[in-house]
């Protein structure tokens, strides 16, 4: 199985900043990596997918970029409904497998 | 509009099963594979395996196969997942969500969330 290792566990960022989470998947996946949103009481919902490529209704503040087994997704000009917890997820084998999760904080 | 409904919450006894359902609507059912995710309370997410709604066919994680089975009725779009011999570590929300051609999960239900006590 793949292990998709996320970093930071959480994050505290004030209303404007930028905050980036970084996976880093235990070999290559070749791109097919995605990124979520999960509110409390919620599921997740897609943000990102093949690395870069913002799902419809995804806001332009979110990015991502990566290649190889180093991904990292980026939220500029944080904003109050940006709270919760991100997770990526890789999908070039099963089975797919997610990253423990980043719960971003507003400090 | 894509949505996929999930059956409600459940209280069960250690040692017994549990069968949830997930109602998809908004798209042809047989188009896209049903995935079924776990959420144990504050942790990450888990694949449990897949089903195609066309076929038949499933695919498990390793780790729940002797714990999940996966099934569909094609005739009233339904998919379903019964887990037994449950015990305090199945009490989690499960989810229900879809593949395309790719293998992200673009749509996920509510999550049906499973208690195990006595």
């Amino acid at each position: 199985d793949i292990q998709m290792t996320q970093s930071p566990p959480s994050l505290s960022a004030s209303l404007g900043d930028k905050v980036t989470i970084t996976c880093q998947a235990s070999q290559n996946i070749d791109k097919y990596l995605a990124w979520y949103q999960q509110k409390p009481g919620k599921a997740p919902r897609l943000l990102i997918r093949f690395t870069s490529t913002l799902e419809s209704g995804t806001p332009s503040r979110f990015t991502g970029s990566g290649s190889g087994r180093d991904y990292s997704f980026s939220v500029s000009n944080v904003e109050s409904e940006d709270i919760a917890t991100y997770y990526c997820l890789q999908y070039v084998n099963l089975p797919s497998t997610f990253g423990a999760g980043t719960k971003l904080e507003l400090k | 509009q894509v949505n996929l409904l999930q059956s409600g919450a459940a209280l069960v006894k250690p040692g017994a099963s549990v069968k949830m359902s997930c109602k998809p609507s908004g798209y042809t059912f047989t188009d896209y594979i049903v995935h079924w995710v776990r959420q144990s309370h504050g942790k990450s997410l888990e694949w449990i395996g897949y089903i195609n709604p066309y076929s038949g066919s499933t695919n498990y994680n390793e780790k729940f196969k002797t714990k999940a089975t996966l099934s569909v009725d094609k005739s009233t779009k339904t998919a379903y997942m019964e887990l037994s011999g449950l015990t305090s570590e199945d009490s989690a929300a499960y989810y229900c969500t879809r593949t395309g051609m790719n293998w992200y999960f673009d749509f996920w239900g509510p999550g049906t969330m499973v208690t195990v006590s006595s």
